[in-house]
């Protein structure tokens, strides 16, 4: 089975353009959830979606927003990317939500760089 | 706010040689606790999760410990290979993960 697929893996905007990030989770799975990543750092929580609905938000801007669809892929939209966006942007997939035990599956990742 | 510490940061060791690697946390009332793998540039990788009920799990050459009343994790990896030379992270929580900064291992030929 195919795990957590992304697109794209490398990206390169400018400043105050917008970008989308995709994530598809593992079949089955219907928790994905967003983090950033920047270098040297550990990863940061930024959304969690299960059954399409928003289940969390982390400490980030309004300009980042995200949605989860019927198939339960995911997209993660940055507007008015900033220099500071730059970093590794990582999808997770899990297979249910609100439980001890869940194990959380992490795609490759998907290299922001804003210039 | 649960507050995830790794320490050390970095650490190179000889092939044979066992790995310890520490995680802290400061709220101890946790879901789940589980250690990640990241190699450079790459996304992570599952090694190990501990359920709250729990006090170690344990796959292969690894073995991972929980002590919730304490605040700690830690990751055994017995008789360390040039392949596990990566970065660990360990990371609590039930949906929303908080990780810690990792610990960057080198194994040395």
């Amino acid at each position: 089975d195919a795990g957590v697929t992304q697109s794209p893996t490398h990206l390169i905007k400018t400043r105050g353009q917008h970008v989308t990030l995709r994530c598809s989770p593992i079949s089955g799975h219907k928790s994905v959830s967003w983090y950033q990543q920047v270098l040297g750092q550990g990863p940061q929580f930024i959304f969690q979606y299960y059954e399409k609905e928003e289940r969390g938000r982390g400490n980030f801007p309004d300009r980042f927003s995200a949605r989860q669809f019927p198939n339960y892929s995911s997209e993660l939209n940055v507007n008015a990317l900033l220099l500071g966006d730059s970093a590794l942007y990582l999808c997770a997939s899990s297979q249910s939500w609100g439980y001890s035990g869940n194990t959380i599956y992490f795609g490759e990742g998907s290299w922001l760089t804003v210039v | 706010k649960q507050e995830v510490t790794q320490i050390p940061a970095a650490l190179s060791v000889p092939e044979g040689e066992n790995l310890v690697l520490n995680c802290s946390f400061t709220d101890s009332a946790i879901y789940n606790l589980q250690w990640f793998r990241q190699d450079p540039g790459k996304g992570l990788t599952s090694l190990l999760l501990i359920q709250s009920s729990q006090r170690e799990q344990t796959s292969g050459r690894l073995n991972a410990s929980l002590d919730k009343s304490s605040g700690r994790s830690t990751l055994y990896i017995a008789a360390s290979q040039p392949g596990d030379s990566a970065t660990y992270l360990c990371a609590v929580g039930e949906y929303k993960l908080s990780f810690g900064a990792g610990t960057t291992v080198t194994v040395r030929a």
